[in-house]
């Protein structure tokens, strides 16, 4: 499995709701990250984690808030969004995001279409 | 803040080489140098990375100039498929990780 996989494709919310971004992989990278990318702009870093730990957070709000339970896993729990944040959500993993075994190629997901109404 | 400067365009013709450039001046000695392209905002997908020699895989050639300063990425023979937003990316590191920040990108348009 040479994938990360984010689901859902698309998703609606409203600034009240509260939603998760979920992404995952099998290859066996202990690093993870998420980037927002706006239209026409290129990808944004938010979070890094290293070893299912936040290794680093591009000052993002807090209304994004980044978890990874595993490490094949890393969710990205919304809450109370705003109109702006609207924009496609993309994961991507690496071996390691330090040392010699980062210097190979990180892999992105299809990522997540988040509006939010 | 990105470390690189790309034309924001590009053309070439189907079955020719196109030659993207990128400038990235203030590299530092330890600092890879990444390409990666995006397709009708899909994800982006890897195509090439180096230090400071020359690579050639399957996709693409990345041609790294000797004091580091710029690179090429050369696509051999470009199809209509290569069409897409190219972006040249200098890793860098913070703290105790590499972090991938992408710069504005070329994009390419690969005429019949």
């Amino acid at each position: 499995d040479t994938e990360v996989t984010q689901t859902p494709k698309h998703l609606v919310m409203g600034m009240t709701n509260k939603k998760s971004l979920k992404c995952e992989q099998h290859m066996g990278h202990r690093a993870m990250y998420w980037y927002k990318q706006k239209a026409k702009k290129p990808p944004e870093l938010m979070f890094v984690y290293s070893y299912e730990k936040l290794s680093i957070n591009e000052s993002v709000p807090s209304r994004f808030s980044p978890e990874c339970p595993n490490s094949s896993l890393l969710n990205l729990h919304l809450h109370a969004l705003q109109p702006e944040d609207s924009a496609l959500y993309l994961c991507a993993s690496s071996q390691a995001a330090t040392g010699a075994i980062a210097n190979y190629g990180y892999t992105f997901g299809s990522g997540t279409r988040l509006t939010v109404v | 803040d990105a470390k690189t400067t790309q034309p924001p365009s590009m053309d070439c013709a189907e079955g020719r080489a196109a030659n993207l450039p990128c400038n990235h001046s203030t590299i530092s000695g330890n600092e890879y140098v990444y390409w990666y392209r995006q397709i009708h905002s899909q994800g982006p997908q890897y195509i090439i990375h180096g230090l400071k020699n020359n690579e050639t895989n399957e996709m693409a050639s990345l041609i790294i100039t000797e004091d580091r300063k710029s690179s090429t990425l050369i696509l051999p023979h470009a199809t209509l498929r290569d069409t897409a937003v190219y972006y040249c990316i200098v890793r860098v590191a913070e703290d105790s990780s590499y972090k991938l920040i992408f710069g504005s990108g070329t994009r390419l348009l690969v005429r019949p």
